[in-house]
């Protein structure tokens, strides 16, 4: 089956740290894959996407590369700042499938001042 | 462009009343709606799918006579939760997809506590 395993939080870093946030993917076919951030009290905003093996989504500051070799898709950012802090999914779907997303549990992050 | 609005935001019902959200495509036609279920520090659970015009389809383990969905057009589809009681409590989000789309955009988000 289709799923996606994301690093537990929760993160807590300061103000211009470096971020890495885990992401792996177990897939039937060839997924597409995405970042999505949930700030407090909000719904979900897609952060970036990935459509195919070596991509590499970007946007705010935030990257991530599918790795086809190891099932990965991890999102950094080199200097996070205290609005970044919110939640962040790791999401698959099967292009021309049910158009489903499977999500990952998330991950909490904290950016202090 | 691409905004998905829900109504109400937030709700307060007595247990045994049933609750309508509303999420609607802004500025976009969306062939297919999603409804998902999330609970505190926990990841989105996938509760249905609706295609307008059609019959939603229900993950397993929900049950589609307590959540009864309508999508009766390209920017309207409707969650009601009949009977509401205390363990339906949660927050409903929703989402919608173009035809061949494989981004979802998501609604705000409804919170439900029911007393």
């Amino acid at each position: 089956g289709n799923s996606v395993t994301q690093m537990e939080g929760p993160v807590t870093l300061s103000e211009e740290a470096f971020l890495t946030i885990n992401c792996t993917y177990t897939a039937t076919g060839y997924p597409s894959l995405f970042w999505y951030v949930q700030y407090p009290g909000e719904g979900l905003q897609l952060l970036l996407k990935a459509t195919k093996a070596d991509d590499k989504g970007s946007n705010k500051g935030f990257e991530a590369t599918y790795r086809k070799e190891t099932t990965s898709f991890h999102l950094e950012k080199g200097s996070v700042q205290v609005s970044d802090s919110a939640v962040y999914f790791c999401a698959l779907n099967i292009p021309g499938g049910s158009e489903k997303l499977v999500f990952g549990k998330g991950t909490k992050l904290t950016v202090n001042p | 462009g691409a905004v998905v609005s829900q109504h109400p935001s937030w709700v307060i019902c007595k247990s045994g009343t049933s609750v309508k959200i509303e999420c609607r495509s802004l500025d976009f036609q969306a062939t297919t709606m999603f409804w998902y279920r999330q609970f505190p520090k926990q990841s989105l659970m996938l509760m249905a799918t609706s295609n307008e015009g059609s019959k939603a389809t229900y993950e397993q383990g929900v049950e589609k006579d307590k959540f009864l969905i309508n999508h009766a057009s390209l920017t309207l589809s409707t969650l009601t939760v009949t009977s509401a009681h205390p363990e339906d409590s949660s927050f409903y989000i929703c989402s919608a997809g173009l035809a061949g789309g494989e981004t979802q955009y998501f609604g705000p988000g409804t919170r439900l506590l029911v007393l």
